[in-house]
């Protein structure tokens, strides 16, 4: 069965730090990964996705993360925090059919 | 280009109760995913629809049922409300459905379903 399990459901930084956010997943075929973003009372939104190709994938705002298929894991990482970037991030993964899998969320706060 | 759209924002039900939550898929989109996510939680899939056709379902009782409409929105049905079904209910619309590859999906702000 395909899986998403994101290490710590809150994560604390100060302003300027670096910033990483972990997740593995399980699946028995090549995954579809993404991480999502969402702001209090607001809706999804994509920050990155890995489909195929290369295993280090850039998103918005700073945002990147690497596929290690080796180590199942598919970490979030920003070099350095803004206040901005307090949020609740979703690592997820699609099913070939397209449905989402999503993991528990971690929310990240950010201090001045 | 008008991005996917819920109504109502709030919802507020008692027990046993019936509700419709609707979604606007965006303009070009012809499939439509509902998740809902409880308190402190990911969301979880429901169901899916292509083309006014059921197209996967999660691990939801009959009493969650849905609707595609020829415009490709779509409704979320919930019969015998339960305090267990408060959650946040989000629609996400994508503009194909093909078997091996992704396409997007865009999210709407999401429906907040409380249940006394």
């Amino acid at each position: 069965a395909q899986s998403v399990t994101q290490l710590g459901s809150h994560v604390s930084v100060s302003e300027g730090a670096l910033v990483l956010l972990r997740c593995n997943y399980s699946s028995s075929v090549p995954p579809y990964l993404f991480w999502y973003v969402q702001y209090p009372n607001q809706g999804l939104q994509l920050l990155l996705k890995y489909t195929t190709g290369a295993t280090l994938v850039k998103g918005i705002n700073g945002f990147e993360a690497e596929f290690k298929k080796s180590e199942t894991s598919f970490h979030l990482t920003k070099p350095s925090a803004h206040m901005s970037d307090a949020a609740e991030y979703f690592c997820v993964m699609a099913n070939q059919g397209g449905k989402l899998i999503f993991g528990q969320g971690t929310e990240l706060s950010v201090k001045p | 280009e008008t991005g996917v759209t819920q109504s109502p924002t709030h919802l507020i039900k008692t027990r046993g109760q019936q509700v419709t939550l609707r979604c606007s898929s965006q303009s070009g989109h012809n499939t439509v995913s509902w998740y809902q996510q409880a308190l402190g939680q990911g969301p979880q899939f429901i169901f899916q629809y292509y083309r006014e056709e059921e197209n996967g379902r999660g691990n939801f009782p009959p009493r969650f049922s849905g609707l595609q409409f020829p415009n490709y929105s779509s409704e979320l049905n919930v019969n015998a409300l339960e305090l267990d079904d408060s959650a946040l209910y989000l629609c996400a619309s994508s503009p194909a459905y093909g078997q091996g590859t992704y396409n997007e999906q865009f999210f709407g702000p999401g429906t907040r379903l409380t249940v006394l």
